[in-house]
């Protein structure tokens, strides 16, 4: 079974700096899919960026980068100029070509120091 | 569009009641999913639904837990008699065929039983 690995249950950064969170998964297919989701106090689940495994390039939306190292399975979230409102826990998650189901991770926490 | 709606966002019940949580998916998307989310466990898919079809219940804890879909428009999770390990946030998401947009989740679900 696929799993997903965050190993930093908590990070903290500065306002206006940059952050990157980890993740990690396990999986012997080649088709599929990674997410991350923020999810702020508010709790509701929001889409931060997708990306398809059989792209090379890196998935980038405004601030939000992440670094996909097929071969390591890793699949880390860059947070460039943090602002208040990213602290929120991240979780990371994958998803396999041809099935609709999510594996989640266990979330990292972002603290944003003003 | 609205997005994925639950009800109610907050349930308090004694223990041994039945408690049903209700979930309108976004229209057009032909995939449900009831996760719970805990301190413990995360996020956890408890069964999912395509084209309102059951297609993997594994993750359901135990007979005390039923999920219907009897139309596209609508499902629900239900818990009888409820006890109070199952205090958590239910979030129910949906995706459009492919997944190529990712979740779209609900505000989820509170939970309390005592």
């Amino acid at each position: 079974a696929q799993t997903v690995t965050q190993s930093q249950p908590e990070m903290s950064v500065q306002e206006a700096e940059t952050v990157t969170l980890s993740c990690t998964y396990d999986t012997s297919e080649s088709d599929y899919y990674l997410f991350w989701y923020k999810q702020p106090p508010s709790r509701q689940m929001i889409l931060v960026i997708r990306q398809e495994a059989y792209k090379q390039q890196n998935a980038t939306e405004n601030r939000f980068s992440v670094n996909f190292q097929k071969a390591a399975k890793s699949f880390s979230l860059k947070i460039s100029d943090s602002q208040l409102g990213d602290a929120a826990m991240y979780f990371c998650a994958y998803g396999q070509g041809g099935s609709e189901k999510l594996v989640f991770g266990k979330g990292t926490k972002l603290t944003v120091n003003p | 569009d609205a997005g994925v709606i639950q009800s109610p966002r907050h349930e308090v019940t004694e223990m041994g009641q039945e408690v049903t949580l209700r979930c309108k998916p976004i229209s057009g998307h032909n995939s449900l999913f009831w996760y719970r989310q805990t301190m413990m466990r995360g996020l956890e898919l408890l069964i999912y639904f395509n084209n309102n079809v059951p297609i993997d219940d594994s993750g359901m804890p135990e007979d005390r837990f039923s999920a219907k879909m009897p139309n596209a428009s609508f499902s629900t999770l239900k818990i009888q008699p409820s006890e109070p390990r199952d205090s958590a946030v239910y979030f129910c998401a949906s995706t459009d065929p492919g997944q190529l947009r990712g979740y779209t989740f609900g505000s989820g679900t509170r939970l309390t039983v005592v």
